[in-house]
């Protein structure tokens, strides 16, 4: 149980374009997504939370309308990468939560190469 | 806030050894502790959590174990394998706060 997928795995642009990945639980309703940036050698770091049917919380440094998300159902999450360069370019990973004290269970992540 | 670090701290260890991962969390507020394990190219995977209120637990060849005093958290591999090999995360939440802080990670080899 607790299954959370990425889609897509890896995926790499042009400057300037937009990028959405996906993320999804597959077996449980996720009140609560997160989304991480992780650069190579480092840490998560979170970037924003989503909860069902609200609007993200982005923390401090995000752009908001940069990095578009998305929670339209319990089972889906979208972040969507506008105008991308290559500082953009990252391994992106969501998690997801039931919410509480459930802990949150991470996606796969996803590999993001911007040229 | 967020730890990050540029520079992982490794630990390499023998086959069958036991391993002691340690990691030092900043929140004394902190009421639910984490560990992950993250192999290269993929996500974070679940291995063991503490709430505050303990100060051990015990899995399949994992344990846990949480200091309050000194904020500390410590994970313990039992009989280490090559599949072990990984980074390893400490995460900290607390109390209805639904952000995880991550540590900085470490470096795990497992030499065969």
């Amino acid at each position: 149980g607790a299954v959370v997928s990425q889609h897509p795995s890896r995926v790499i642009c042009k400057s300037g374009t937009s990028v959405k990945i996906e993320c999804r639980s597959l077996d449980f309703q996720a009140t609560t997504m997160f989304w991480y940036r992780q650069f190579p050698k480092q840490s998560l770091m979170l970037m924003a939370t989503s909860n069902e049917g609200s609007k993200a919380t982005y923390e401090q440094g995000v752009e908001k309308d940069k990095f578009l998300i998305n929670h339209a159902s319990l089972t889906l999450s979208t972040l969507t990468v506008t105008s991308a360069h290559p500082e953009d370019s990252s391994f992106y990973i969501c998690s997801a939560s039931s919410g509480g004290f459930d802990t949150q269970y991470f996606g796969p992540g996803t590999r993001l190469t911007v040229l | 806030g967020e730890s990050v670090g540029l520079h992982l701290p490794t630990l390499s260890v023998q086959e069958g050894d036991n391993s002691i991962i340690n990691c030092a969390y900043s929140n004394s507020a902190s009421d639910y502790f984490i560990w992950y394990k993250q192999e290269s190219g993929k996500g974070p995977q679940f291995i063991i959590d503490i709430r505050s209120n303990m100060d051990k637990r015990q899995g399949q060849r994992v344990t846990v174990l949480l200091n309050k005093t000194v904020k500390h958290l410590s994970l313990q591999i039992a009989a280490t394998q090559p599949g072990d090999s990984a980074v390893y995360f400490c995460a900290e939440k607390r109390g209805s706060n639904y952000k995880l802080t991550f540590g900085k990670g470490t470096l795990l080899t497992v030499n065969p």
